[in-house]
């Protein structure tokens, strides 16, 4: 299996300064053949199913914010929130599609 | 609107099964595939495997491998997950996830969630 790990664990960020969370994955989830890249996002409130917030890596979902963005290839990725807002506390994580899909353990978003 | 809505909690005894349902509504539901995830208490999200809503096909994580089945009944746009021999470490909330595709596809929408809590 693809094991992918996210950094950091958690974090606490002002309202209105920068979030950024990272995913490692053990192996690559670049396909060259079609040069996509399996590896999606998403965003988990307390008491609520996992939200989908992009997909191929940095595709953003519709109706998601803009403040979202998401980067990265093969083995290395983030998420980056540009300007916190209350809404976006929660516990976000990345998953894996190339192979049967796997998730990072997630990495919790609060407000300092 | 595309909606999947799962069946209530459950509470079942270690070495039964729960058979879990999620209708779909608001899209085409044999043209995409349909997983199954779950999460325990305060844990991260676990894939139990997925099932073409098509042909009925099926491809299971290897730890459930022998104790999963997931079916659909294309006549009501239902997909099931049924899980076996249950022990207290298969108490988690259970959600079906809609793939956008077939295999190897990330998961547009999902379903409420289901409790299923294992306990003597």
């Amino acid at each position: 299996d693809i094991v992918l790990t996210q950094s950091p664990d958690s974090l606490a960020v002002s309202l209105g300064e920068r979030a950024t969370i990272n995913c490692k994955s053990s192996q690559s989830v670049l396909y060259d053949f079609n040069n996509k890249t399996y590896l999606a996002w998403y965003q988990q409130k307390p008491g609520r199913p996992p939200k989908l917030l992009f997909y191929w890596a940095s595709i953003r979902e519709s109706g998601v914010p803009d403040r979202f963005s998401a980067s990265g290839s093969a083995t290395d990725f983030s998420l980056t929130i540009s300007s916190l807002q209350a809404e976006d506390v929660a516990v976000y994580y990345c998953q894996q599609y190339s192979s049967d899909p796997t998730f990072g353990p997630g990495t919790r978003v609060d407000i300092k | 609107q595309i909606r999947l809505v799962q069946s209530g909690s459950e509470v079942k005894k270690p070495g039964a099964s729960v058979k879990v349902s999620c209708k779909a509504s608001g899209y085409n539901f044999k043209n995409y595939g349909i997983s199954w995830v779950r999460q325990a208490p305060g844990q991260g999200l676990e894939w139990l495997g997925w099932i073409n809503a098509y042909n009925g096909a099926t491809s299971y994580a290897q730890k459930f491998q022998g104790r999963v089945s997931m079916t659909t009944d294309t006549s009501t746009n239902t997909a099931y997950l049924e899980l076996g021999s249950l022990r207290s470490g298969d108490t988690a909330v259970y959600y079906c996830a809609k793939q956008d595709g077939g295999s190897h596809w990330y998961f547009d929408y999902w379903g409420q969630g289901t409790l299923v809590t294992v306990s003597s």
